[in-house]
Order: structure tokens, then C-alpha cells, then sequence
């Protein structure tokens, strides 16, 4: 059964600061995801990231994934108080199935 | 393009009651999947449908959630009879191809009292 594990699971920083958010999955995928989600909110698409030692940067935010090591970071460079929200990192199932594995999510909370 | 639409966006019932949502997919997106967000979770697969066939349903609950895509465009998903445990947000998805990106409805709100 896959299983993705993200910590930490709820992050206050400070606004300017840098931090970084993991993302740890059981068993090989082909692709990993993240996702923001704003509270009441459904998800925005941050990163699609396919195969080894890829990296993808939109911003203040960088993802990155190691397939070896099963494990993908976003990392927040000088955070600002609009990066607040909820950050999921999601694992493609694989095989004949297509759906989605999700983490418990990271909370994060910006302050000025 | 217009995105996943689902309705209703909030719906309180009892338990036992039962309960149905709509999802309308991206026009032409072949794949639709139905995800249960619990408080505090992440989502969590309900089913994958690619056109009207269901190519995952392993983790639905069998004994009271059922769903269907007629025509394989819109998809309903029911809930009968719901439990307490059933509150969550129902979230919607589709893509075009099966290894394309997803994009994620606004969800539908469901309260059991």
C-alpha cells in the first residue's frame, strides 16, 4: 500500500525566513505532486515533478525530487504572509490506476 | 476553459438520510475521479472512471457509496445511508489523458448530523 508522509505538519515562520517542507513515499511512482489549497478552498496545482533530480521553481517556491531517496522538499524562500495555506504533496498510484495519494498536509502560517 | 463544476456546494443531512452529488468535468476530459477530504486530511480516492467504465473503485465503500458516469461526461456520487463519518468535502477531478494533470473541482460540503 502506498503510503506519503509530509512533515512538518504545521509550520509557523516568519515572514522573510526560508523553510522547507518533506515529503516522504513508500513505494516508486513515475510522478509527484503539490498542491496549495486556501481554506474553503479545492486545490491549485502548484508542481508536477517526473523523474529524478528534477527541480521546479515558480516564485518564492522551489520543488525538487529524489526518486532514490523517495523523497521531494519544497523549499520557501523569503516567505511572505500570501504564501499562508495548506501544502499537500501527492503520489500517482500507479499500475492500471491513475488516482492520486495524498499527504496529511503541511499548515502553514506566515507572519508578518 | 471552464473548470469542474460540482453542486451543491453544501448540504446538511441526518443520518441515514441519503445524499447525491454532481460533478460536470472539463469538456473532453476522458477521466474523472471522485476524492473524499476529511477535516484536516488529505484527499483521499473514492474512484477513478476512464469514459463511463471504473478503472479504480478499491478504496469506495461498497455498502453505502455508489457512483456512475453516464455517457462518461457528468459523474453523480451517493452516499446511502449516510453516517457521521461520512462528513467531509467531496472534491471532483478530471483529465484529459490518463497521465495529464489533474484539475480539482471546488467540492461539495457535506455535514451528517
Amino acid at each position: 500500500e502506498l503510503k506519503v508522509e509530509q512533515n512538518p505538519l504545521f509550520l509557523s515562520m516568519q515572514e522573510g525566513k526560508n523553510y522547507t517542507i518533506y515529503c516522504n513515499y513508500s513505494t516508486t511512482s513515475d510522478r509527484l505532486y503539490w498542491y496549495r489549497q486556501d481554506p474553503g478552498k479545492s486545490l491549485e496545482s502548484l508542481f508536477v515533478l517526473l523523474s529524478n533530480g528534477a527541480v521546479k521553481q515558480e516564485g518564492r517556491l522551489m520543488a525538487s525530487l529524489d526518486t532514490k531517496a523517495r523523497l521531494s522538499t519544497l523549499h520557501i524562500t523569503a516567505a511572505v504572509h500570501d504564501l499562508s495555506a495548506t501544502y499537500f504533496c501527492a503520489v500517482r498510484s500507479g499500475g492500471g490506476a491513475d488516482g492520486l495519494t495524498f499527504g496529511k498536509g503541511t499548515h502553514l502560517i506566515i507572519q508578518p | 476553459e471552464a473548470g469542474v463544476a460540482q453542486s451543491p456546494r453544501y448540504k446538511i443531512i441526518e443520518k441515514r438520510q441519503s445524499v447525491a452529488f454532481w460533478c460536470n468535468p472539463i469538456s473532453g476530459h476522458a477521466t474523472l475521479y471522485w476524492y473524499q477530504q476529511i477535516l484536516g486530511q488529505g484527499p483521499k480516492l473514492l474512484i477513478q472512471f476512464q469514459n463511463n467504465g471504473v478503472v479504480d473503485d478499491s478504496q469506495l465503500p461498497k455498502d453505502r457509496f455508489s457512483a456512475e458516469r453516464l455517457k462518461g461526461v457528468d459523474s453523480t456520487l451517493k452516499i446511502q445511508p449516510a453516517k457521521l463519518e461520512d462528513s467531509a468535502v467531496y472534491l471532483c477531478a478530471s483529465s484529459l489523458r490518463r497521465l495529464d494533470g489533474y484539475t480539482f473541482g471546488s467540492g461539495t460540503r457535506l455535514t451528517v448530523v
